[in-house]
């Protein structure tokens, strides 16, 4: 079963607009954190936001933010002010056992591309 | 700049060769993780290491191996290389008991040809 469900294969957005990037998750570990990475046409991962789970706050970083709703296991990313600079895929990830040593891998959802246009 | 370093950031190489492919985490980060990104397959988890011993084992291929040296650097070995395996292959870098971070370098993309 997928553990990260990106279900927006694309979105377009004008600038100066907030856009909606959708991301669940599905996972029984209690300990978890969410991550949201951005990666422009050069192909680097730019690391943008991180919700733990048992944060009581909703992430936000800039114009970012991390709408997070636990019960629904979902984890939605939103942009406020779109710039054109925004244009590339974002990913939303999960690791699992958030507070263990060495720590675990990240899973990624499959991406959504945003295009912003002015 | 996330602090991790890989290289080379392109490599061509001709189909039944060995490549190799390096990694320096971010200072202080013991646990350094592999990734390939495809376009069919996303973006996959391969292998991770933590202070020198091997971790976790994802979807990796017989054919490639790693290792982390007491400097924490980490290389990719990639052996028998097939067209398939053309791919983006990125490493990342956590550290600290949270692991609530998790940088990525620049990537190396690798054409087989």
């Amino acid at each position: 079963a997928q553990k990260i469900t990106q279900t927006q294969p694309g979105m377009f957005v004008q600038e100066k607009e907030a856009v909606t990037l959708d991301c669940t998750y599905d996972t029984s570990d209690p300990s978890y954190g969410l991550f949201w990475y951005k990666q422009p046409s050069s192909g680097e991962m730019i690391f943008l936001i991180y919700q733990g789970s048992y944060d009581q706050q909703n992430a936000t970083e800039g114009r970012y933010s991390l709408n997070f709703q636990k019960a629904r296991k979902s984890a939605n990313l939103v942009i406020s002010a779109s710039q054109l600079g925004d244009s590339a895929m974002y990913f939303c990830a999960m690791r699992e056992g958030i507070g263990k040593q060495a720590g675990t891998a990240l899973i990624f959802g499959k991406g959504t591309t945003l295009s912003v246009s002015s | 700049d996330s602090g991790v370093t890989q290289t080379p950031k392109h490599l061509i190489t001709a189909t039944g060769q060995r490549v190799t492919l390096r990694c320096s985490p971010r200072s202080g980060d013991l646990s350094v993780y592999w990734y390939q990104q495809s376009l069919d397959q996303g973006l996959q988890f391969l292998i991770h290491y933590y202070n020198g011993e091997e971790r976790a084992k994802g979807n990796i291929l017989e054919r490639f191996s790693a290792q982390q040296f007491p400097d924490l650097h980490s290389e990719l070995n990639l052996s028998s290389l097939e067209l398939g395996d053309s791919a983006l292959y990125f490493c990342a870098s956590s550290g600290g008991q949270i692991n609530t971070e998790a940088f990525f370098g620049q990537g190396t993309r690798l054409t087989v040809v």
